[in-house]
C-alpha cells in the first residue's frame, strides 16, 4: 500500500506554545487529507479533512481557530495546536486519500504513524 | 468530532480459535467498510474491506461479513494468534452529502489473545 508519513511522532510542548505537526503522502497524491484525534482507549474521532488549496472542513465541535489546517501542496498538510494546553494531549492521526488514482481503490485511505503530543 | 462511540470493550480468546469481532454503523447511505488493526502507539492498519453490494468477503484467515438490513458488519479471525492481540476497528466510509471520501470509525474492540 501507499505511504503516509507524519512527523513528528511525538513531541512534548509547554503550556501555551503552539506545535505543528506534518503529514505527507510519499508516493502518490492526495487532494484530500484527514485530521484524527485519539484519547487512550477511545476511538479514533474525525477533527476535520483538509482539502488542497481550500479551507478546511472541521467537525463539529472542533474550534477552526484552535486547530490550524493547511494543505497548501498535494503531498503535504499540517495541523497546528495553537495555545496547546494540558487538554490537547493526544495522538493525532492523519490519512490521505488517493482518490483518482488508479493504482488504488476507491475510497481507500492510508494513515500515518500517528503523532503523540504532551502539553505540560 | 464525529465517532460511533467513545468507549472500548474487549474480547479474550484462546491461542487458536477463531475470534468474532462485531460492529454496528450508523449511516445507511454508507457504501464502503473497512476493518483496521490498531498496534499501541501506531496508525490504524487496513485488514479488510468490503462494498456495500457484496455480504461476505475473504482474506488470508479474514472474513468480514456485512449485514446491510440491520447496520451490521462482523470481523472473523481464523486460528486467532498471540500476533493478532490488538485494538480493532471498522470504519464507514461515505461520500454523501461531500465530493470525497469521509471514513467514521467505530468504537473498536481490543482483541487479546491468551497462549
Amino acid at each position: 500500500g501507499a505511504v503516509v508519513s507524519q512527523h513528528p511522532s511525538w513531541v512534548i510542548c509547554k503550556s501555551g506554545t503552539s506545535v505543528k505537526i506534518e503529514c505527507r503522502s510519499l508516493d502518490f497524491q492526495a487532494t484530500t487529507m484527514f485530521w484524527y484525534r485519539q484519547f487512550p482507549k477511545q476511538s479514533l474521532m474525525l477533527m476535520a479533512t483538509s482539502n488542497e488549496g481550500s479551507k478546511a472542513t472541521y467537525e463539529q465541535g472542533v474550534e477552526k481557530d484552535k486547530f490550524l489546517i493547511n494543505h497548501a501542496s498535494l503531498t503535504l498538510s499540517t495541523l497546528t495546536v495553537t495555545s496547546a494546553h494540558p487538554e490537547d494531549s493526544s495522538f493525532y492521526i492523519c490519512s490521505a486519500s488517493p482518490s483518482g488514482d488508479v493504482r488504488y481503490n476507491t475510497g481507500e485511505l492510508f494513515f500515518g504513524e500517528g503523532s503523540r503530543l504532551t502539553v505540560l | 468530532g464525529e465517532s460511533v462511540g467513545l468507549h472500548l470493550p474487549t474480547l479474550s480468546v484462546q491461542e487458536g480459535d477463531n475470534s468474532i469481532i462485531n460492529c454496528a454503523y450508523s449511516n445507511s447511505a454508507s457504501d464502503y467498510f473497512i476493518w483496521y488493526k490498531q498496534e499501541s502507539g501506531k496508525g490504524p492498519q487496513f485488514i479488510i474491506d468490503i462494498r456495500s453490494n457484496m455480504d461476505k468477503r475473504q482474506g488470508q484467515r479474514v472474513t468480514v461479513l456485512l449485514n446491510k438490513t440491520v447496520k451490521h458488519l462482523s470481523l472473523q479471525i481464523a486460528a486467532t494468534q498471540p500476533g493478532d492481540s490488538a485494538v480493532y476497528f471498522c470504519a464507514e466510509n461515505t461520500s454523501e452529502k461531500t465530493s470525497y471520501d469521509k471514513v467514521i470509525f467505530g468504537p473498536g474492540t481490543s482483541l487479546s489473545v491468551i497462549p
